[in-house]
């Protein structure tokens, strides 16, 4: 089957501690994209990538990090200096910019 | 800049009933209009987009949503609700050159049998 998939679906980390959340696609999207939702804000961009070897910031990018060496991967660090860690975070792919985004289930991230 | 306006938290509507979610956008050029559906600790799923041509949108499940204009808007609708269209609501916007969407708060719909 054809998707995206986000692993782990839920994760706790320990203050101070750098986690990363995995995100892999297999619809030969070249667009990904990662959010994150807080209750009653919506979704918040955090970062995107184009292209292999390529990303820009979103409008949350402080304390967060990602890699894209691979067209199918696009993962997520949350880094120690993320202030208020504690949310869902959602990533998403689409053939091009613009395109309409599909999106992974989600991982629930807790800050113990 | 671009910015996109869910007015209403939540929607109470009947079963079988006809319901409508508002949306209200701002943004430079022509817009790119999207809507998508969360359930509960779910990712969202696209339910339709509006691109060019004709102003009133089929999706997914029945519902579709008409583009307006002069009133900036793109309000989903459904002829007759379901109680498993309950669920969280989110219309996006993106502008042309830009790359990235944005999304409104949401709305929660809630159908009662």
């Amino acid at each position: 089957d054809g998707g995206i998939t986000q692993s782990p679906k839920y994760l706790f980390r320990k203050e101070g501690q750098n986690v990363t959340l995995s995100c892999e696609q297999n619809l030969n999207h070249d667009a990904m994209y990662w959010y994150r939702q807080d209750p009653g804000q919506g979704l918040r961009l955090i970062y995107y990538s184009q292209i292999v070897n390529d990303f820009q910031k979103g409008d949350i990018a402080e304390g967060y990090s990602v890699s894209r060496e691979k067209k199918e991967s696009f993962p997520l660090t949350v880094t120690s200096a993320q202030k208020n860690p504690t949310a869902f975070y959602l990533c998403a792919s689409s053939i091009g910019r613009g395109d309409e985004q599909f999106f992974g289930p989600g991982t629930r991230l807790t800050v113990l | 800049a671009q910015s996109v306006a869910q007015p209403e938290d939540q929607v109470n509507v009947a079963e079988g009933n006809p319901l409508t979610v508002k949306c209200t956008y701002s943004v430079s050029g022509n817009p790119y209009l999207f809507w998508y559906v969360q359930y509960p600790n779910r990712g969202l799923q696209f339910l339709l987009k509006y691109i060019t041509g004709d102003n009133l949108v089929k999706g997914s499940y029945g519902f579709e949503a008409e583009f307006n204009k002069s009133q900036t808007s793109f309000h989903l609708k459904k002829p007759s609700a379901l109680v498993s269209d309950s669920a969280l609501y989110f219309c996006a916007v993106r502008g042309q050159g830009t790359d990235k969407l944005i999304f409104g708060t949401g709305t929660r719909l809630q159908v009662f049998p």
